[in-house]
């Protein structure tokens, strides 16, 4: 079954670090692909998406790409903040029934210092 | 409201004891899911509504569990039997169409004592 794996937290790094959370799936077909962020004390929130291979989602400064050779698609940051600090969940959706029925991984948590 | 309301925000419970949780979606969303999320673990996908019908109930872990929708808005998740294994943060989203963006409530921490 369709499934998503991504490394273990927490990652901890000190501000203007360079971030890499890795994510890798297995999916039959074509899934899309998302990134979502729970911040301390709010819900989940939709981070970027993407759809198809080669695709780059990007928000907030973050970028992910649709690797479908090596079945990635790692979040990365360039110069993270104090407020980026929170959990981060890799997702697909194979949307075969045409909604959006999300698997998950089972998040990192990021902390970041000043 | 602005976003997806839920409640309570916590509850406790005794094991035995039956449970409902209740999600307010965004006015005018059609599509409503609840996902379950275990300490430490990712959502995980519980089951989804298009307007008031269940499209699809597969994760609905065992007929302990039951949900509905029935004018196609608020939605309630109905636990009877409660374990302790029910412990969960249990989480609702809707979306304005099937396909599109979800957007979560803060979620329903649920303990079973």
């Amino acid at each position: 079954g369709n499934s998503v794996t991504q490394m273990e937290g927490p990652v901890t790094l000190s501000e203007e670090a360079f971030l890499t959370i890795n994510c890798t799936y297995t999916a039959t077909g074509y899934p899309s692909l998302f990134w979502y962020v729970q911040y301390p004390g709010e819900g989940l929130q939709l981070l970027l998406k993407a759809t198809k291979a080669d695709d780059k989602g990007s928000n907030k400064g973050f970028e992910a790409t649709y690797r479908k050779e090596t079945t990635s698609f790692h979040l990365e940051k360039g110069s993270v903040q104090v407020s980026d600090s929170a959990v981060y969940f890799c997702a697909l959706s194979d949307r075969s029934g045409g909604y959006n029925k999300l698997i998950f991984g089972a998040g990192t948590r990021l902390a970041v210092h000043p | 409201g602005a976003g997806v309301s839920q409640t309570p925000s916590n509850k406790v419970t005794e094991k035995g004891k039956y449970v409902e949780l209740r999600c307010d979606p965004i006015s005018g969303h059609t599509a409503l899911y609840w996902y379950r999320q275990s300490l430490g673990q990712g959502p995980e996908f519980l089951i989804y509504f298009q307007g008031t019908g269940a499209a699809d109930d597969s994760g609905l872990p065992n007929d302990r569990f039951f949900a509905v929708r029935p004018e196609g808005s608020v939605s309630t998740l109905k636990i009877q039997r409660t374990e302790r294994g029910d412990s969960a943060v249990y989480l609702c989203a809707s979306s304005l169409g099937q396909g599109e963006k979800l957007f979560f409530g803060s979620g329903t921490q649920l303990s079973v004592l």
